[in-house]
């Protein structure tokens, strides 16, 4: 098993662009997650997915969508990239509530 | 609302020596707390859960309602134990969500 894969692993983009991480868990997991992490911020959550078809905001979505179309996959889009998405976004799954977390290797994007 | 704080973003010890990592949360249920840790270019794991009440790698940590506190704790630390450390909450109608702390970098000195 391969786990929680993310593609791609950097990515540097300017501003104003746009462009979509894919995470995808081999797990049957039914919740999926988004996160970024910043120094000094921890791991904030930006939108999560309890089920294929479903998603839902997290504590800093602005900027970001999202979309489950199949249980394995979580995309997460930057429509119009800005510098203040510069930041290491990881992924992760769980089976159940109150589960743990299987986080994915991560993807450092920088937008200049 | 749920937050958890983890007061030291630095700590260092000397190999050996006792560690403790402080987290303090808010959040006015029963909540499920966890501890993941994050080694030099690897991802994120499960450390502990408060609710599994056992030792990996010789940590453990208790929860304390009345202090509001889930404090991991080593009696001897070794090299290998520096990460990053971070306390996460899940509570109440959360759906799965985590609230993580903002970290504490762990070194442990030879």
């Amino acid at each position: 098993n391969a786990g929680v894969t993310q593609t791609p692993k950097f990515r540097v983009l300017k501003t104003g662009q746009s462009m979509t991480l894919l995470c995808a868990q081999d797990m049957n997991h039914e919740y999926m997650y988004w996160y970024r992490q910043d120094p000094g911020m921890g791991l904030r959550l930006i939108h999560y997915s309890v089920g294929e078809g479903t998603t839902a905001k997290g504590e800093v979505p602005d900027g970001y969508n999202v979309s489950r179309l199949k249980k394995q996959n979580f995309l997460l889009g930057l429509e119009s990239a800005a510098p203040s998405q510069t930041s290491v976004y990881f992924c992760a799954s769980t089976a159940r509530l109150a589960g743990e977390q299987f986080f994915g290797p991560g993807t450092r994007l920088t937008v200049l | 609302a749920q937050r958890v704080t983890q007061p030291e973003k630095l700590l260092s010890v000397f190999k050996g020596a006792p560690v403790e990592l402080k987290c303090n949360y808010s959040y006015s249920g029963s909540p499920e707390l966890f501890w993941y840790v994050q080694y030099s270019r690897q991802r994120l794991q499960l450390l502990l859960r408060h609710i599994s009440r056992e030792s990996i790698k010789g940590f453990t940590a208790d929860l304390n309602k009345g202090e509001t506190s889930f404090h991991l704790k080593k009696p001897f630390a070794q090299e290998e134990d520096s990460a990053m450390y971070y306390c996460a909450l899940e509570g109440g109608s959360t759906l799965g969500r985590l609230y993580f702390g903002r970290g504490t970098q762990l070194t442990v000195w030879p």
